[in-house]
């Protein structure tokens, strides 16, 4: 089963800025959480990922809470082409030699941006 | 760089046929996950093959469905006398893994969406 919990769907007015939480209240200490989106017909993309530290990329960003219980991808000014499924996973760090990377994903969040 | 590469985009057959899906990873990555993904349904996992250890097949539905990586590059995943409920969007992730490169993201193709008939 997958670690994390999003919301089934939300909606956004264009040009806005688009919240998208994530639960992943079991999440081990050497787990990074990823974020990936997958617009209609196309493979999932990557977008960011972070292990306790905010970041920010060119496409978002990445906020962690400090128990690292959940986490939030802020796309800072939401456009008709970021409607989309996002999906938010956990992974093991891979610099820990025993690390196996059974990557499972969860339904993800539909995001509607609304002109 | 070349991303990864699925082959047929698009593969219609007739309920009982095999069919061999193709998944040319990049060239590197040591980690290979199949995936598969009906109409309007999240990604389901299939099988992780993770370098020259023994792959994870414990996502495969049934004995029907099988997957080899061959010289820990390109993968195959073959379907067994197809149903219609086999219809699907297949998709394949590869990732680099590598102790020395620390964490790094999935790279996925963009399937092969297979229809049985």
């Amino acid at each position: 089963d997958a670690k994390t919990t999003q919301p089934t769907s939300m909606d956004c007015a264009e040009g806005r800025a688009a919240n998208l939480p994530c639960n992943h209240s079991t999440i081990s200490g050497n787990e990074y959480v990823y974020w990936y989106r997958q617009i209609h017909s196309q493979g999932p993309q990557y977008i960011i990922h972070g292990l306790k530290n905010n970041e920010t990329n060119e496409m978002a960003s990445l906020i962690i809470t400090e128990d690292r219980k959940s986490s939030t991808l802020i796309l800072p000014h939401a456009t008709l082409r970021d409607t989309a499924v996002y999906y938010c996973i956990v992974r093991p760090d891979n610099l820990m030699k025993t690390s196996y990377d059974k990557v499972i994903f969860g339904p993800g969040t539909s995001l509607s941006v609304i002109p | 760089g070349a991303g990864v590469s699925q082959s047929p985009s698009n593969k219609v057959t007739e309920k009982g046929k095999d069919v061999e899906l193709r998944c040319d990873p990049i060239s590197g990555h040591t980690a290979l996950y199949w995936y598969r993904q009906s109409l309007g349904q999240g990604l389901e996992f299939l099988i992780y093959f993770q370098g020259n250890s023994a792959p994870d097949k414990s996502g495969l539905p049934s004995d029907r469905f099988s997957a080899e990586r061959t010289g820990g590059s390109v993968s195959t995943l073959t379907i067994q006398r197809t149903q219609q409920e086999d219809s699907a969007v297949y998709l394949c992730a590869s990732s680099s893994n590598r102790i020395s490169q620390g964490n790094s993201p999935l790279h996925f193709g963009n399937g092969t969406r297979l229809t049985v008939t």
